[in-house]
């Protein structure tokens, strides 16, 4: 059974710091994986798909890496901004069924 | 705006009593998902479809909850004889599916309260 694991659940951090969020598998088997953004009393937005096949995917100041032999992708954050406070989810696609099995996310806080 | 929306957007209900949520997914997506979540935690898979067929179940479905999608365009989802542990925000997503790069597309969800 899938199980995907986000660590830390929450950061906080000065406005302009480049920051790395982190997101585990344990289950290599995975057609995709996804990083999502939810802002509080809103739904999810979809910010990076990355296909087992691929080892990275970047748009605009965030870039996602997936190592599926380890089990772990990471989204990297540019340059970051107040407005980027959110909480950061990830999710992992099955290669057998289109269920996305995700992570508990974590709450990022940038400081002006 | 043609983005997948959800209606009601928060439902406060008693104990026992039946709920319905309705969700208009992207015009021309095929699929069409529906997931729960607690307060702190991702969501969880509930159910999904690809046009009117419900394809697959979770087992978080117990029979109390029935999802359908006449037609293939919108979706309900109904709880019957609530409980408190139902309390969650409802989400559904729709998607058009495709070899690669399927995204979901979220609607902002219907968070529910059982008292």
């Amino acid at each position: 059974k899938q199980e995907v694991t986000q660590i830390p659940a929450a950061l906080s951090v000065p406005e302009g710091e480049n920051l790395v969020l982190n997101c585990s598998f344990t289950d290599s088997a995975i057609y995709n994986l996804q990083w999502f953004r939810q802002d509080p009393g809103k739904g999810l937005t979809s910010l990076l798909l990355i296909q087992s096949s691929q080892r990275e995917q970047t748009s605009g100041r965030l870039n996602a890496s997936l190592d599926k032999s380890s089990g772990r992708s990471t989204l990297y954050i540019a340059a970051s901004q107040p407005g980027d406070s959110a909480t950061y989810l990830c999710a992992c696609e099955g290669d057998s069924n289109y269920q996305l099995i995700w992570g508990a996310g974590t709450k990022l806080i940038i400081k002006p | 705006d043609t983005g997948v929306s959800q209606d009601p957007r928060h439902k406060i209900t008693k104990r026992g009593q039946n709920v319905t949520f309705r969700c208009d997914p992207i015009s021309e997506h095929n699929r069409l998902y529906w997931y729960r979540q607690t307060l702190g935690q991702g969501p969880e898979f509930l159910t999904y479809f690809q046009n009117e067929a419900q394809l697959e179940k979770s087992r978080l479905l117990s029979d109390r909850f029935s999802a359908e999608r006449p037609k293939g365009s919108f979706s309900t989802l109904e709880i019957q004889r609530t409980e408190q542990g139902d309390s969650a925000m409802y989400l559904c997503a729709s998607s058009l599916a495709q070899v690669y790069q399927e995204t979901q597309y979220f609607g902002p969800g219907t968070r529910l309260l059982v008292l």
